[in-house]
């Protein structure tokens, strides 16, 4: 079956500017999880959405990050006022809620900021 | 506050050459393990899990990892590497019983050389 998609694969935005990152999970899976992945830092958890409770946005570094789910499906990180420290890739993941813990990962969001 | 240390940066091996990552998390309570390879140009894949029973989990291509609770260990085997191992193999834990985040390791990247 179809797996969690992303999109874009790329960005490339100027300092300042505001960017947008979708993230399709696999059908059905209830928890949706965004994590960056940047040099010397490894993976981070950024926000964390499990069916319709409030997100764990104990990640999320700063308030320009925001993260948002409709319908329990799609979700979109939001990077207002971007920052060349942002440049990194942003990876989502999701699971079934109960009785299983594999996360599956998509490909990522490669962000760079100029 | 859970963390995860895989105490090779980089690791090179010959064609044939048995494997081991290293990987110990600091966490009292009860975890759930996991190992994830990301190929290059590839998104993350999970090798292995383990969240209870038999301590000696085997997974995907050949792998295995070996669960030690008293040493908070989670290594990762292969008695003989392939070319097409070469890629960056993560650590990752999170808590029993429930859709938490991942926290991983910084990675260990594996190159096998003919």
């Amino acid at each position: 079956g179809a797996g969690v998609s992303q999109s874009p694969s790329n960005k490339v935005t100027e300092k300042g500017k505001d960017v947008e990152l979708r993230c399709d999970p696999i059908s059905g899976h209830t928890a949706l999880y965004w994590y960056r992945q940047s040099l010397g830092q490894g993976l981070e958890f950024l926000i964390y959405f499990q069916g319709n409770s409030a997100p764990d946005k104990s990640g999320l570094p700063s308030d320009r990050f925001s993260a948002e789910r409709t319908g329990g499906s799609v979700s979109t990180l939001t990077i207002q006022r971007t920052q060349q420290e942002d440049s990194a890739v942003y990876l989502c993941a999701s699971s079934l809620h109960t009785g299983a813990y594999e996360q599956y990962f998509g490909p990522g969001t490669r962000l760079t900021v100029t | 506050a859970q963390s995860v240390s895989q105490h090779n940066h980089h690791v090179i091996l010959s064609e044939a050459a048995s494997l081991e990552l290293g990987c110990n998390y600091s966490y009292g309570g009860t975890v759930n393990l996991f190992w994830y390879v990301q190929y290059p140009g590839q998104h993350l894949q999970l090798l292995l899990k383990y969240f209870s029973g038999d301590p000696l989990v085997k997974g995907i291509k050949g792998f295995e990892a070996e669960f030690i609770k008293s040493k908070f260990s989670f290594n990762l085997r292969k008695p003989s590497v392939q070319w097409s191992d070469t890629a960056e193999y993560f650590c990752a834990v999170n808590l029993l019983g429930g859709n938490t985040p991942l926290v991983f390791g910084k990675g260990t990247r594996l190159s096998v050389i003919a």
